[in-house]
């Protein structure tokens, strides 16, 4: 079983809705990154969370700790959002600065 | 720019050649991160530094693998008799301190044939 999941795998929407996407996670984690890779494929990182939420712009992000669980929320939609988004987790024990764990991603498709 | 240079963004190489792999982090940033996407596969942590020092090199594949930074700038790293499993993007990200977001620069697609 993978240590980080998403859902879904795959997102087609019409301009104007809102998405969600989804990570679950099953260790114990300090820190949360949300990224969006382009089909070129370069990659952005949209949000990193610990705790509670955070806006930016139209994208919002959450994550409840004790349900080990983040969403990743686009109000209005468009297809310049079209990308795979990515979560990833940084585990909670003494080591490791490096060691983030990916989810396999969810590749939204916009259409206008 | 001010952004994660990579370089070269492509290589192709022959099976059993070394390659070297550039990462220029954002000027300040004292954490650099080497990351895998191989073909239809997630990212892949390969190894991270602080400064000029790697306290995490748990993600490299084989003793094949190596990397170094100088300077706390620049990282080269290095893949040596390279393997047709080789073949991946590989992706260096930056960050000035913990608790920073990272920054991704736009990776070296290597195919090994």
């Amino acid at each position: 079983k993978n240590e980080v999941e998403q859902s879904p795998q795959n997102l087609t929407a019409q301009e104007g809705e809102f998405i969600t996407i989804n990570c679950s996670y099953s260790v114990g984690i300090s820190a949360l990154h949300w990224l969006q890779q382009h089909p070129g494929g370069g990659i952005v990182s949209l949000f990193m969370l610990s705790s509670g939420k955070k806006k930016h712009g139209r994208l919002i992000a959450t994550i409840n700790i004790q349900e080990k669980h983040s969403s990743l929320h686009i109000t209005a939609s468009h297809p310049r959002d079209s990308a795979v988004y990515i979560c990833a987790v940084r585990l909670d024990y003494g080591g490791s600065q490096g060691n983030l764990i990916f989810g396999k991603g969810t590749k939204l498709s916009v259409k206008p | 720019g001010a952004g994660v240079s990579q370089s070269p963004s492509n290589k192709v190489t022959e099976k059993g050649k070394d390659v070297e792999l550039r990462c220029d982090p954002i000027s300040g940033h004292t954490a650099l991160y080497w990351y895998r996407q191989s073909l239809g596969q997630g990212l892949e942590f390969l190894i991270y530094f602080q400064g000029n020092s790697a306290p995490d090199k748990s993600g490299l594949p084989s003793d094949r693998f190596s990397a170094e930074r100088t300077g706390g700038s620049v990282s080269t790293l290095t893949i040596q008799r390279t393997q047709q499993e080789d073949s991946a993007v590989y992706l260096c990200a930056s960050r000035r301190d913990k608790g920073l977001p990272l920054h991704f620069g736009n990776g070296t697609r290597l195919t090994v044939t």
